[in-house]
């Protein structure tokens, strides 16, 4: 079956970076595009860009460019988001997603909170 | 690109059914047919309830329907039980190659 487990929660300070991993298992990892979301605390959902796993071209959505970068390891079927310069507003759970019919995305991590604080 | 716009809130009795809309443009809701929603129950990961306007994915009840007419999408959820209580997003692809989310909306079952 399809799994996405991402990494675990992460304590940062301003300005530091923090790179968060999406270990995909139960199929070809370069078949599917992998999308990355943001969730603010009570907040909505955010789609912040994809990444083709086979190419590693990525896609990023406004707001979410320069200090925002999707990358591959297709050796271990894992997608990163790194996440320079950290600012207290990037506090947020970031979900990883694949496709699953066209775009819908119909698999996803469990999701990794990234705190910001001094 | 702007986020869809949906109502914040919707509440419903057991048995009853609500319906959700998600309001874009041309450019993304009105433009393609490829609407997605999105069931998230607090402290869980988004699920998959409807694709391409009025899809179900397998393992989904039919209790949950999808429609588009013109740039606004609808999910309906018929029969309405109690664990249908969280928050629903719709999404749609836009004429940018991207993809942009709804606002989300509070189901509460009375």
């Amino acid at each position: 079956q399809v799994q996405l487990v991402q990494s675990g929660s992460e304590l940062k300070k301003p300005g530091a970076s923090v790179k968060v991993s999406c270990k995909a298992s139960g199929y070809t990892f370069t078949s599917y595009t992998m999308n990355w979301v943001r969730q603010a605390p009570g907040q909505g959902l955010e789609w912040m860009g994809w990444i083709n796993t086979n190419t590693g071209s990525p896609t990023y959505a406004q707001g979410f460019t320069g200090r925002f970068v999707f990358s591959l390891d297709t050796s271990v079927s894992t997608a990163y988001l790194q996440i320079s310069s950290l600012k207290a507003e990037d506090t947020a759970v970031y979900y990883c997603a694949r496709e699953a019919y066209g775009g819908a995305k119909g698999y996803w991590g469990q999701g990794t909170l990234v705190t910001v604080s001094s | 690109q702007s986020a869809l716009t949906q109502p914040a809130s919707v509440s419903g009795s057991p048995g009853q059914s609500i319906t959700i809309s998600c309001t874009g443009t041309s450019s993304d809701v009105g433009g393609y047919n490829y609407v997605s929603w999105y069931q998230q129950h607090p402290g869980k990961a988004p699920k998959l309830m409807i694709y391409d306007v009025n899809k179900r994915p397998s393992g989904v009840s039919n209790r949950f329907s999808g429609s588009k007419s013109g740039n606004t999408a609808s999910l309906t959820i018929s029969g309405l039980q109690a664990e249908d209580e969280a928050d629903y997003y719709c999404s749609s692809y836009t004429s940018s190659s991207t993809y942009v989310f709804g606002t989300g909306t509070k189901v509460t079952v009375l």
